[in-house]
């Protein structure tokens, strides 16, 4: 079956502009999670849908937000973007939640100027 | 709140030679512990998962990991490495509830094979 998919792969905005970016997760799977990859900070969790409800949320501003369809496909939205906000965005989908395994996706590569 | 800490950002092995990657782990809460690999320009791909059952865990790729408790710490091992097996490897845990704190990672161990 086909994987985890994010649209766009690579992005560049600048600073104060809003960005958005896609992810539509394995068939059948209903918990999407985000993840922000920075050198600087590793791996950090930003925010996972269930069932298009947002269950559990990292320590991240209110810029950082999500929504999940009934389709199970979700979105980020970054607003009022930042130079620190560059990151690669990871979107990882799972059947019933974190403590299952975890499919990822191959991220967004975002680059703010 | 969980965490994970691996120990050296950095490890370098032989080809051929034993690969020992740490983590260890702090919970309240009986954890769910992974070991991720990601390639370059690549996703993050499961290697293997403890989940309270067997507490020598055998993944893909010929990894393994063993749960002790005691020491609060997930080791990940392979016999022989590979020239394939470079690449970072992290490892994270998490607990049934998952929680605000979600799926927590390591900051990654880096592992490069020399030839």
């Amino acid at each position: 079956k086909a994987g985890v998919t994010q649209t766009p792969r690579y992005l560049i905005k600048t600073r104060g502009q809003q960005v958005t970016l896609s992810c539509s997760p394995i068939s059948g799977h209903r918990s999407v999670s985000w993840y922000q990859q920075t050198p600087g900070q590793g791996l950090q969790f930003l925010f996972e849908y269930f069932s298009e409800t947002q269950r559990n949320k990292g320590n991240f501003p209110g810029r950082f937000s999500g929504r999940q369809f009934s389709n199970s496909r979700s979105e980020m939205n970054v607003s009022t973007l930042e130079l620190g906000d560059s990151a690669l965005y990871l979107c990882a989908s799972s059947f019933s939640g974190q403590h299952n395994e975890q499919f990822f996706g191959p991220g967004t590569r975002l680059t703010v100027l | 709140a969980q965490s994970v800490t691996q120990l050296g950002s950095h490890v370098s092995v032989s080809e051929g030679a034993l690969v020992l990657l740490r983590c260890n782990y702090s919970s309240s809460v009986p954890p769910y512990l992974f070991w991720y690999v990601q390639y370059p320009n690549q996703g993050l791909q499961l290697l293997l998962k403890y989940t309270s059952a067997a507490t020598l865990v055998k993944g893909i790729n010929g990894f393994e990991a063993e749960f002790k408790k005691s020491e609060t710490s997930f080791h990940l091992t392979k016999p022989s490495a590979h020239m394939r097996d470079a690449a970072e490897y992290f490892c994270a845990v998490t607990y049934s509830g998952g929680g605000a704190d979600g799926l927590t990672f390591g900051k990654g161990t880096h592992l490069i094979i020399q030839p």
